[in-house]
Formats: structure tokens, C-alpha cells, sequence
């Protein structure tokens, strides 16, 4: 079955960096567009990013457009988010979720941007 | 990008029929068929419940179903249950992809 599984989350400083990684399984991951999507503490959920299945094409949320950069490695099966000029609104559960719309989403993984 | 316009909290009792609204513009919500509406239990992940305005994914109960009329789709929950009760999401392709805030679905 589909599986997908987000790691990279943790505390980071205002103005720094991080890497989310999301490694899919179940599925030829070559075939199929993959997205971010997150949600801040209690609130909704914010498309972030979106890259086509080849990498031909990535597409970003005004909000992140900029300072993320969201890439894949097919010959890894695995989704990469980078996060550069972190702020304190970014703080949210990051979820790699396959194709839109979106019918298989990981667990989440945590970012907390805090000094 | 805009959030899509959802209201904040919708309740029916077991056994009743509920209809969340989602309004946008004829950016987003008017301009495609490209709705697709998400529920979400606390601490868990989304999940697909319409897409296509109308479609369901296979194991989706067809007590969910997906209307839009102009600028605003509609999720109707017929038969409501108690595992029913959860936040519910409507998401509209805008160009890119916009969700709405968000509504509570409280089951009495």
C-alpha cells in the first residue's frame, strides 16, 4: 500500500534553515506529481508547494515563494522540501501528500521556528 | 490566493443531513471543476472524501456528496454518524491550489 513518511521536522531559529524529506513507497513514485502541504497549530490547512512527477515543473505558495524549494530524487523515492529564512509563521506539521487532489498523505512531520 | 470561504462550525444530530459551503471566486471555485473537499480527525492526517466537485473515492460511503453552483460548492453529509464529527476542507485548483478555512462538524 501507499506508503509516504515525512522526517526532517524539529526547533529551528528565526532566519535559518531546514530540510523536510518524505519517503514514498508503495507506488511508482516517478509517476505521480507530489505536493506540501501544512497546518499551523489549530489552524487550517495551507497548500505549500507542488513539483511535477519528472521535476520538469515546481509551483509555490506566494507565502513561501522565494525562500522554499521543494525537489524530488525519483531514483530514491524520496520528496525534499528546503526551508531557507525561516520565520514564526512557518511553524506547522509539514505533510507530503501524492498527486492533487490528494488522496495519500503521510503522518506530518513538526516545525517549530523559535528563538 | 485567497482562502476559500467555509463557515466556521456546522452540528446536526445522528441521522440528519448537513451542507458545508465553500465560496470562492470564479477564480478558483467557479472557474474549474477542480474541487475536492477533505476530512480531518484530530491529530490525523487528511483524508479524500469528493474530488471533482462530485466524485468518490473508492471506500468513501456515498453519504458524501459534492455539488457547486456558481462561485460555491457544497459538501452534503446525509446520515450523519458520530465518526462524522471532524474538521472538514474544501480545496479548489486556482492556478495553484487554495484550501478553505476550514469547518467543525459537530454530531449531537
Amino acid at each position: 500500500q501507499v506508503q509516504l513518511v515525512e522526517s526532517g521536522g524539529g526547533v529551528v531559529q528565526p532566519g535559518r534553515s531546514l530540510r523536510l524529506s518524505c519517503a514514498a513507497s508503495g507506488f511508482i513514485f516517478s509517476g505521480y506529481g507530489m505536493n506540501w502541504v501544512r497546518q499551523a497549530p489549530g489552524k487550517g490547512l495551507e497548500w505549500v508547494a507542488v513539483i511535477w512527477y519528472d521535476g520538469s515543473n515546481k509551483y509555490y505558495a506566494d507565502s513561501v515563494k522565494g525562500r522554499f524549494t521543494i525537489s524530488r530524487d525519483n531514483s530514491k523515492n524520496t520528496l525534499y522540501l528546503q526551508m531557507n529564512s525561516l520565520r514564526a509563521e512557518d511553524t506547522a506539521v509539514y505533510y507530503c501528500a501524492r498527486e492533487t487532489p490528494a488522496a495519500d498523505w503521510g503522518q506530518g512531520t513538526l516545525v517549530t521556528v523559535s528563538s | 490566493q485567497s482562502a476559500l470561504t467555509q463557515p466556521r462550525s456546522v452540528s446536526g444530530s445522528p441521522g440528519q443531513s448537513v451542507t458545508i459551503s465553500c465560496t470562492g471566486t470564479s477564480s478558483d471555485v467557479g472557474g474549474y471543476n477542480y474541487v475536492s473537499w477533505y476530512q480531518q480527525h484530530p491529530g490525523k492526517a487528511p483524508k479524500l472524501m469528493i474530488y471533482d466537485v462530485s466524485k468518490r473515492p473508492s471506500g468513501v460511503p456515498d453519504r458524501f456528496s459534492g455539488s457547486k453552483s456558481g462561485n460555491t460548492a457544497s459538501l452534503t453529509i446525509s446520515g450523519l454518524q458520530a465518526e462524522d464529527e471532524a474538521d472538514y476542507y474544501c480545496c479548489s485548483y486556482a492556478g495553484n491550489w487554495v484550501f478553505g478555512g476550514g469547518t467543525k462538524l459537530t454530531v449531537l
